[in-house]
């Protein structure tokens, strides 16, 4: 099956600082990518669909400001923290679909302090 | 209304019983419909895809129920390693994908 790679899996970060969490597509290339967040004990929420080549499509309630999404190439996309505080801390998982399956990264856990 | 509705659970059964969960989705033009299995503090992985005439992957079993508007997921013979959160995903199109909320299993020896 197809396998995507998420660098860093963990990363802890002073309040104010921004945090970039890559997402890779290691043996396909993904026009398409979903960054989701998920809180303990809680269901993943998507945060945004990134289109490689033109900009992401956030969910209601995200903030593209804080939240930058950028799909340079098809088989990476990144998402950068910015500014981040101590609610941002979280479980970040992208996935990419092919074959019309969704195929999830490992997931970065991001804590803030 | 939601586009997949799932039962959170708990379920808490005991070792070697039957468990199904349920899921329903909203659009019925989807065409794509997945189980996934989340373990605490892991991502999401493809336990089985599910298909119209049903299908059937040892002791798990899928089935869609397109009239109706939902697809299942039935465990036989609970193992203690099947305790996990079971995600329901449907795809109505293209690069659409829509989670239920997930369903908590919790498998007592």
């Amino acid at each position: 099956g197809a396998v995507v790679s998420q660098h860093p899996s963990w990363v802890i970060c002073k309040s104010g600082t921004s945090v970039k969490i890559e997402c890779r597509s290691l043996d396909f290339q993904a026009t398409t990518m979903f960054w989701y967040r998920q809180f303990p004990k809680q269901s993943l929420m998507l945060m945004a669909t990134s289109n490689e080549g033109s900009k992401a499509t956030y969910e209601q309630g995200v903030e593209k400001d804080k939240f930058l999404i950028n799909h340079a190439s098809l088989t990476l996309s990144t998402l950068t923290v910015t500014s981040a505080h101590p609610e941002d801390s979280s479980f970040y998982i992208c996935s990419a679909s092919w074959d019309y399956e969704q195929y999830f990264g490992p997931g970065t856990r991001l804590t803030v302090t | 209304r939601k586009e997949v509705e799932q039962d959170p659970g708990p379920f808490n059964v005991p070792e070697g019983a039957t468990v199904a969960f349920n899921c329903t989705y909203s659009n019925s033009a989807s065409q794509s419909f997945f189980w996934y299995r989340q373990d605490c503090r892991k991502e999401p992985k493809l336990l089985m895809s599910v298909y119209s005439s049903g299908n059937e992957d040892g002791r798990f079993t899928a089935q869609l129920n397109r009239a109706s508007q939902y697809i299942s997921l039935l465990i036989r013979d609970s193992k203690l390693s099947d305790s996990a959160t079971y995600l329901c995903v449907v795809n109505p199109s293209g690069n659409q994908f829509y989670f239920g909320t997930g369903t908590s299993l919790t498998v007592i020896p």
